[in-house]
């Protein structure tokens, strides 16, 4: 399978603990996107990558949250001091880079992250 | 704000019915519009753009500016239709996506 694939696929921690995700691009897809995910709402904006340049970020990426993309290629994302109203299903995905709308935004399983 | 807006939380209709989907945007800009399919246990995957005017799988979308919507219909629903439903927007400056809430469509046999 050579599309967008996140690890780990679930994740249950204490609150205040660390958690990092992990997203793997389809490859030579040069921007990468990171949104979130609670029930009964669509996905929300948090950042997004030309290739390693992070180059936009949402408000809801509080100081808690970090991104990375440290060779272009795959990204992790960080919380720290995990907090409850964390918890949501964290959505990964790439694009070829391409001009206008034919930039085609492919999606990965996504990281259900639960926070006790 | 750039915002999209779908209405209906669930729609149920019969195997053959018409099918509609809501979208409404807020967007002063020249917008673009896709629709966002997720089948159960599938990622989510692009249906369709606004930009392209095609059918897939039955299903099309025009872009009406002066209502500031982009409705998803199909003439004839299938059971395989079934599935959750977004609509998303992009905006002129910008390559992030704004999704609306999201349509459950049940097709009932």
């Amino acid at each position: 399978d050579t599309g967008v694939s996140q690890n780990p696929r679930h994740k249950i921690t204490k609150r205040g603990q660390n958690v990092t995700f992990r997203c793997d691009p389809i490859s030579e897809h040069n921007r990468l996107y990171w949104y979130r995910q609670t029930l009964g709402q669509g996905p929300e904006f948090l950042t997004y990558f030309q290739n390693e340049a992070q180059l936009e970020k949402s408000r809801l990426l509080s100081d808690r949250f970090s991104a990375e993309r440290p060779k272009g290629s795959f990204s992790t994302l960080e919380i720290q001091r995990t907090e409850q109203g964390d918890s949501a299903m964290y959505l990964c995905a790439s694009s070829p880079g391409l001009r206008g709308s034919t930039d085609t935004q492919y999606f990965g399983p996504g990281t259900r992250l639960t926070v006790l | 704000a750039q915002r999209v807006t779908q209405p209906e939380k669930l729609l149920s209709v019969f195997k053959g019915a018409p099918v509609e989907l809501k979208c409404n945007y807020s967007y002063s800009g020249s917008p673009e519009l896709f629709w966002y399919v997720q089948y159960s246990r599938q990622r989510l995957q692009l249906l369709l753009r606004h930009i392209s005017r095609e059918s897939i799988k039955g299903f099309t979308a025009d872009l009406n500016k002066g209502e500031t919507s982009f409705h998803l219909k199909k003439p004839f629903a299938q059971e395989e239709d079934s599935a959750m439903y977004y609509c998303a927007l992009r905006v002129d400056s910008s390559y992030k996506l704004i999704f609306g809430s999201g349509t459950r469509l049940l097709v009932r046999p």
